[in-house]
């Protein structure tokens, strides 16, 4: 496809089960970011992956939380034990360039996650 | 505090108005300086980009930072109802923008 795609679009989930959303970011970007955006609030940091270097865990908010992806595709966040405050629209994101500053990143639309 | 500070709005202005987004940060080592747009249900899109102090200008946007005073803007001449949508600042240490650190967003309605 033309864009990053991700799905589902929305999630309505109980507390406590697992979720797992899904990217497919732009064929050939080698940089690939999830952010979370709660009501109200400016994106937040998740985790990136570039090539087959470690993943940048740094901004997984607890260890319920968990990213993969296969080589430079497809790329799974999966939330373990849900609780209220992880309902937020969370956000792929894809880049070819080395300088993401000056070119950004092209994001999906989104999953939105509603924990009930 | 946060980080990033930026007025959630909604501001509301005619189309033709001029329109003036800001933020205020705390950390002085951001470098790198954004304005990302992101319309209603879609993912946000890079609008503009500065690095350290100065203007920059593309069409009806002018992008301003003001690193001695913390300060960034965002200025939109002759606003268009298609204007309408949220307004990201974000900030970056490196060039490599691995880690953006975002306002909240401002939201903004351009009346016709």
């Amino acid at each position: 496809g033309a864009g990053v795609s991700q799905s589902p679009s929305n999630k309505v989930t109980e507390k406590g089960k697992d979720v797992e959303l899904r990217c497919d970011p732009i064929s050939g970007h080698t940089a690939l970011y999830w952010y979370r955006q709660r009501l109200g609030q400016g994106l937040e940091f998740l985790i990136y992956f570039q090539g087959n270097s470690a993943p940048d865990k740094s901004g997984l908010p607890s260890d319920r939380f968990s990213a993969e992806r296969t080589g430079e595709s497809v790329s799974t966040l999966t939330i373990q034990r849900t609780q209220q405050e992880d309902s937020a629209v969370y956000l792929c994101a894809s880049s070819l360039y080395r300088d993401r500053a000056r070119y950004g990143y092209t994001f999906g639309s989104g999953t939105r996650l509603t924990v009930v | 505090q946060k980080e990033v500070e930026q007025d959630p709005g909604p501001l509301s202005v005619p189309e033709g108005a001029i329109v003036s987004l800001n933020c205020t940060y705390s950390n002085s080592a951001f470098q790198y300086f954004m304005w990302y747009r992101q319309y209603s249900r879609k993912g946000p899109e890079l609008l503009m980009y500065t690095y350290s102090s100065g203007n920059k200008e593309d069409g009806r946007f002018t992008a301003q930072v003001d690193k001695s005073s913390k300060y960034i803007s965002l200025f939109i001449r002759d606003s268009q109802p298609s204007d309408s949508a949220t307004y990201l600042c974000a900030m970056s240490f490196s060039w490599r923008g691995n880690k953006l650190v975002f306002g909240a967003g401002t939201i903004l309605r351009v009346k016709s």
